[in-house]
């Protein structure tokens, strides 16, 4: 079936320092890859997403791009700010069964210390 | 504000009790989905519905149930409720049936069910 796994959190960093949170995929075909954050008390919104292969989704200075030969969509920031803490979530849209379907991957706690 | 409100936000209960979550989704979405957020099992897809039809069913138990109605909200029935069900439950919609190529999905923001 199909799975997402995340780097573990959580993640502590300072204002302005470089963010990276890994995220790798099992399925079958050609899914698509998201990226949804969840802030303190609020639901999960989307990030950024890819649809293909190669391509970078980018919104917010975050970016990820769609790495199939490594099966990998991994989230960067060049320079994280206190309000970037949340959670975040990568996902996948692949099919199961008869209908297409959205896997979340466990999360990653981000915290950003002043 | 995601145009997914869900009720109640907060709710109390003791075990074997019976609780209605309800949803309502984004003008024009047909697709509702309830999803449960626990510590221990993270982001679990429970269950799919599109237009009034079930349509996919993930990890859900056969003690909760879950309809669409004809105006589109949707509600999750939690029976015989357990300590383990307590949890974060989120609904979410989407214009079609979801998790099409590119396809996005607009999330509430939950209602806390503590199970006593």
């Amino acid at each position: 079936g199909n799975s997402v796994t995340q780097m573990e959190g959580p993640v502590t960093l300072s204002e302005e320092a470089f963010l990276t949170i890994n995220c790798t995929y099992t399925a079958t075909g050609y899914p698509s890859l998201f990226w949804y954050v969840q802030y303190p008390g609020e639901g999960l919104q989307l990030l950024l997403k890819a649809t293909k292969a190669d391509d970078k989704g980018s919104n917010k200075g975050f970016e990820a791009t769609y790495r199939k030969e490594t099966t990998s969509f991994h989230l960067e920031k060049g320079s994280v700010q206190v309000s970037d803490s949340a959670v975040y979530f990568c996902a996948l849209s692949g099919r199961s069964g008869s209908a297409r379907q959205l896997t979340f991957g466990s999360g990653t706690q981000l915290t950003v210390l002043p | 504000d995601s145009g997914v409100t869900q009720t109640p936000k907060h709710l109390i209960t003791a075990t074997g009790q019976r609780v209605t979550l309800r949803c309502s989704p984004r003008s024009g979405d047909l697709s509702v989905y309830w999803y449960q957020q626990s510590l221990d099992q993270g982001l679990q897809f429970l269950i799919q519905y599109y237009n009034g039809e079930e349509r996919a069913k993930g990890n859900i138990l056969e003690r909760f149930s879950a309809q669409q109605f004809p105006d589109l909200h949707s509600e999750l029935n939690l029976s015989s409720l357990e300590l383990g069900d307590s949890a974060l439950y989120f609904c979410a919609s989407s214009v079609a049936t979801g998790g099409e190529i590119g396809g996005e999905l607009f999330f509430g923001e939950g209602s806390r069910l503590t199970v006593l």
